[in-house]
């Protein structure tokens, strides 16, 4: 079957480093994205890898490994207010107009 | 201001009883999609649409339909809503043609749907 999985929970110190990781098994690829979002609210883009290497945007890199099947959103600098869940997501199909897959989530708990 | 719009946002409804959430986008894209979110599960597809008149299931179709007249309207209909589909609904939408640049996919989402079937 097709499935994405990253870790459900994530603590980390304010001003710190984290990584989520997110493998994927699907029956094609086109590219992976990630997402944030905080409780309440809709889902908005962080970023999108569709060949293999490191994108940087801001606080934010995310990085795609697709010999792996393996991706991960790295943050930088933690704030508080980066508290929220983080989603990862595959297009499985050849195209770009194909299914859209999402991993389970991950809630990421910034302590001061 | 781009945007994706949903209405109703919160909807209480009897089982049984059709009931249609509209979904529109003001960014001339092609790429539309509906989603469910239910705690512990992520957001699963329930459908998507590459263009006009083109429509695909999603993970999660059954129980569910679509339509796309307009570019800019992707309504999600319910005909005989049931108790399993009180959930929380997300309309999206997106470029399906790469731009070059990583934003390329960037999904748009409304602001949710809260049904809630008893």
């Amino acid at each position: 079957g097709q499935s994405l999985e990253q870790p459900s929970e994530v603590t980390a110190v304010e001003g710190a480093i984290v990584q989520i990781n997110c493998t994927y098994q699907t029956s094609g690829f086109y590219g992976l994205s990630w997402y944030q979002q905080h409780d309440g609210g809709a889902p908005t883009f962080l970023s999108y890898n569709g060949l293999d290497g490191l994108e940087e945007t801001g606080r934010f890199s995310s990085f795609l490994s697709r010999s792996d099947s393996y991706g991960y959103l790295l943050l930088q600098e933690l704030q508080m207010k980066d508290s929220a869940s983080y989603f990862c997501a595959v297009r499985s199909g050849y195209s770009s107009a194909s299914k859209i897959i999402f991993g389970s989530g991950t809630r990421l708990s910034i302590r001061p | 201001e781009a945007q994706v719009t949903q209405n109703p946002r919160y909807l209480i409804t009897v089982t049984g009883k059709k009931l249609t959430v509209t979904c529109s986008q003001n960014m001339n894209h092609e790429y539309m999609s509906w989603y469910r979110q239910d705690p512990g599960l992520g957001l699963r597809q329930i459908y998507y649409s590459m263009n006009v008149e083109v429509t695909d299931k999603g993970d999660v179709p059954e129980g569910y339909k679509v339509s796309r007249k307009e570019k800019r309207n992707f309504p999600l209909i319910l005909e005989s809503p049931s108790p399993n589909q009180t959930s929380l609904y997300f309309c999206a939408s997106s470029l399906a043609r790469d731009r070059g640049n990583l934003f390329s996919y960037e999904q748009y989402f409304g602001p949710g749907t809260r049904l809630t079937v008893t």
